[in-house]
């Protein structure tokens, strides 16, 4: 079935530093989406693209879906403490039925 | 607010003993889906309702069923839950499943 690899894993950021996080993908996705999870909380939908290309901003959040349409990547500018969370991308395509596809997650901490 | 809803937020149940899990929604979206999402992994979807029409993923055990009354809600039924069971379960529903899904906070599941 289709997967998501989604870098890195984790990260620690420090305050007012810029992050990256991307996913890529063995098939092509329609729709590219970027979710955040607060620890006991569903996620929240941060960013959602629709086209190839497409770059699109929320705040300090800035997402691109990639022209091959099998990636995609989301920055964090200046982070803040709340930034803290877990970031997941997800996809929908033909091939897996429209069904959501999440990647793994991204685990943003930030640095002691 | 438009929004998913789910309760209760958390939920001990003992082992073997049958649960319910609901979810209710005011955003009249048509498809709703219950994930289940452990320690911090992505969610995994369990089945989905489009409509009254009920689809139930291959790999979703037999322990777990669900009812769609109406368009508003949804229930989770765990039959005989196993310590292997505790999560956190999401709700989740979509008017587009290509545009997006709008999560619930979830309710997180302890077996004891």
């Amino acid at each position: 079935g289709q997967q998501l690899n989604q870098s890195p894993q984790s990260m620690f950021i420090q305050e007012g530093e810029d992050v990256s996080m991307n996913c890529t993908s063995s098939s092509i996705f329609n729709t590219w989406l970027w979710y955040k999870q607060d620890p006991g909380e569903g996620p929240v939908l941060l960013i959602a693209l629709y086209k190839a290309g497409e770059l699109t901003s929320n705040g300090r959040l800035t997402a691109q879906f990639g022209i091959t349409r099998k990636d995609s990547f989301l920055n964090i500018s200046a982070s803040i403490p709340s930034d803290v969370g877990i970031y997941f991308c997800a996809g929908t395509g033909k091939a897996a039925g429209n069904k959501l596809t999440f990647g793994g997650g991204t685990r943003v901490l930030v640095k002691p | 607010d438009a929004m998913v809803i789910q309760n209760p937020r958390y939920q001990v149940t003992q082992f073997g003993k049958p649960v319910t899990l609901s979810c209710s929604q005011t955003l009249n979206h048509n498809v709703m889906y219950w994930y289940q999402q452990k320690s911090s992994q992505a969610p995994k979807l369990l089945f989905h309702y489009y409509d009254k029409d009920f689809n139930n993923e291959a790999d979703t055990p037999d322990n777990f069923q669900s009812r769609r009354p109406n368009t508003s809600f949804c229930f989770l039924d765990i039959r005989s839950p196993g310590l292997g069971d505790a999560a956190m379960y999401l709700c989740a529903t979509s008017r587009d499943p290509a545009r997006g899904y709008t999560f619930g906070s979830g309710t997180r599941l302890t077996v004891v």
